[in-house]
């Protein structure tokens, strides 16, 4: 059954340092999302993203966050400059249905910012 | 906007038994979809069950069931014949309005099955 996959399964970065966090969503999924979940938290949507383009974002996701699906299948969040409170695990979804709405999530990224 | 609410931050079941899990949601739009979400403790997220507001049917995937109550605005998931690797969080979701619909999660229930 096919699966999103993400890498790396752990990061760890000095603050102010820019990470790249990986996405290979389902291949035939049309929505792709960015969450994420600070420890002992609830899953907080960042962005969505569909046809090239974001679709949505929350206030969370501001100008240090970008994300990008370079090709076909890759899907990208980078954070140009890392804080203290960006640490949290971060999860990818690729969503099927008329607007996306049932997604399937990896096992996400957990990133310690130091 | 959308909210859920999930009022039991812990739950115990014994092994076998049922259990039902609350989850109640705000919503203005007539259109919306509920989602049940497994976080076990090796972290990753789990789909469990959907259920669409002009379903007239429970949904219903294997063990689980969602308990949908439109008027009271409740989407419990019911779990029977439980087992030991049921334990986990459990997050009760609703999808937003917009082109694509992003998730609004609640903040969980930590259900431990006991032998």
């Amino acid at each position: 059954e096919p699966e999103v996959t993400q890498t790396p399964s752990h990061q760890v970065t000095q603050m102010g340092q820019e990470v790249i966090l990986r996405c290979v969503p389902i291949s035939n999924h049309l929505y792709f999302y960015w969450y994420r979940q600070i420890l002992g938290q609830k899953v907080e949507f960042l962005v969505s993203f569909y046809n090239n383009e974001i679709s949505e974002k929350s206030e969370i996701f501001d100008d240090q966050f970008s994300v990008e699906r370079p090709d076909g299948s890759n899907f990208t969040l980078k954070i140009r400059s890392t804080k203290l409170e960006d640490s949290a695990m971060y999860f990818c979804a690729s969503g099927r249905g008329a607007h996306g709405e049932t997604q399937y999530f990896g096992p996400g990224t957990r990133l310690l910012v130091l | 906007a959308q909210k859920i609410t999930q009022t039991q931050p812990g739950m115990f079941v014994q092994e076998k038994e049922a259990v039902t899990l609350d989850c109640t949601y705000d919503t203005s739009d007539p259109s919306y979809g509920l989602f049940w979400y497994k976080q076990p403790s090796s972290g990753e997220m789990i789909f469990l069950i959907y259920q669409g507001s002009y379903d007239q049917q429970n949904a219903t995937e294997g063990r689980y069931s969602l308990n949908f109550q439109k008027a009271r605005k409740s989407a419990n998931l019911v779990i029977s014949a439980s087992q030991l690797g049921d334990s986990a969080m459990y997050f009760c979701a609703m999808t937003a309005t917009g082109a694509a619909r992003q998730l609004t999660f609640g903040s969980g229930t930590q259900l431990t099955v006991l032998p």
